[in-house]
């Protein structure tokens, strides 16, 4: 079946620019999270979606960083006004059970570049 | 000090040997320990997970953790060329709610 599917694959854009990244998980999945992985740096976790509760945002670094879930499905994560050390990867995950061990299966992710 | 410690490598080892990954962590609170696989230009996939210590084993992947030294080891036995990747530790306690901690990642190269 279908997994976890993210666009764009890349996206390179000037400081300054808004962009947006977009995520389709795993039908049926209730959970979704959104991780930033920097080279040399583990997976950085930045929000997370749980049904219909409010997002945890508690690893969005500052309020340029902005995500929705619409329909308890797609999912955008927006930066905006966005600096040369947003360059990253951009992964999303989804996963289908909220008790013991969640397995988390990830897109292949967006590749930002500020320049 | 980093929740979640781990040696970035590269680690380069011939066809067939035994690989040893490892981390280290400051949490006493981490009960779900996780091994996930990330080929390039790819998202990390789960390999294998221990929930709290003991040892797991599953084909040529044999997962350890020791929670009194607060270290876990991935272990690969007859390393193959398919085996490269990066291997990322992640960790989750029951307080971090749905969250894990992910490690930086030890990037693996077996040479035919």
């Amino acid at each position: 079946g279908a997994g976890v599917s993210q666009s764009p694959s890349n996206k390179v854009t000037e400081k300054g620019k808004d962009v947006e990244l977009r995520c389709d998980p795993i039908s049926g999945h209730t959970a979704l999270y959104w991780y930033r992985q920097s080279l040399g740096q583990g997976l950085e976790f930045l929000i997370y979606f749980q049904g219909n509760s409010a997002p945890d945002k508690s690893g969005l670094p500052s309020d340029r960083f902005s995500a929705e879930r619409t329909g308890g499905s797609v999912s955008t994560l927006t930066i905006q006004r966005t600096q040369q050390e947003d360059s990253a990867v951009y992964l999303c995950a989804s996963s289908s059970r909220d008790r013991g061990l969640n397995e988390q299966f990830f897109g292949p992710g967006t590749r930002l570049t500020v320049l | 000090q980093k929740e979640v410690e781990q040696d970035p490598g590269p680690l380069s080892v011939p066809e067939g040997a035994i690989v040893s990954l490892n981390c280290t962590y400051s949490n006493s609170a981490f009960q779900y320990f996780m091994w996930y696989r990330q080929y390039s230009r790819k998202g990390p996939e789960l390999l294998m997970y221990t929930y709290s210590s003991g040892n797991k084993e599953d084909g040529r992947f044999t997962a350890q953790v020791d929670k009194s030294s607060k270290y876990i080891s991935l272990f690969i036995r007859d390393s193959q060329p398919s085996d490269s990747a990066t291997y990322l530790c992640a960790m989750s306690a029951p307080d971090y709610g749905q969250n894990f901690v992910f490690g930086p990642g030890t990037r693996l190269s077996v040479l035919p």
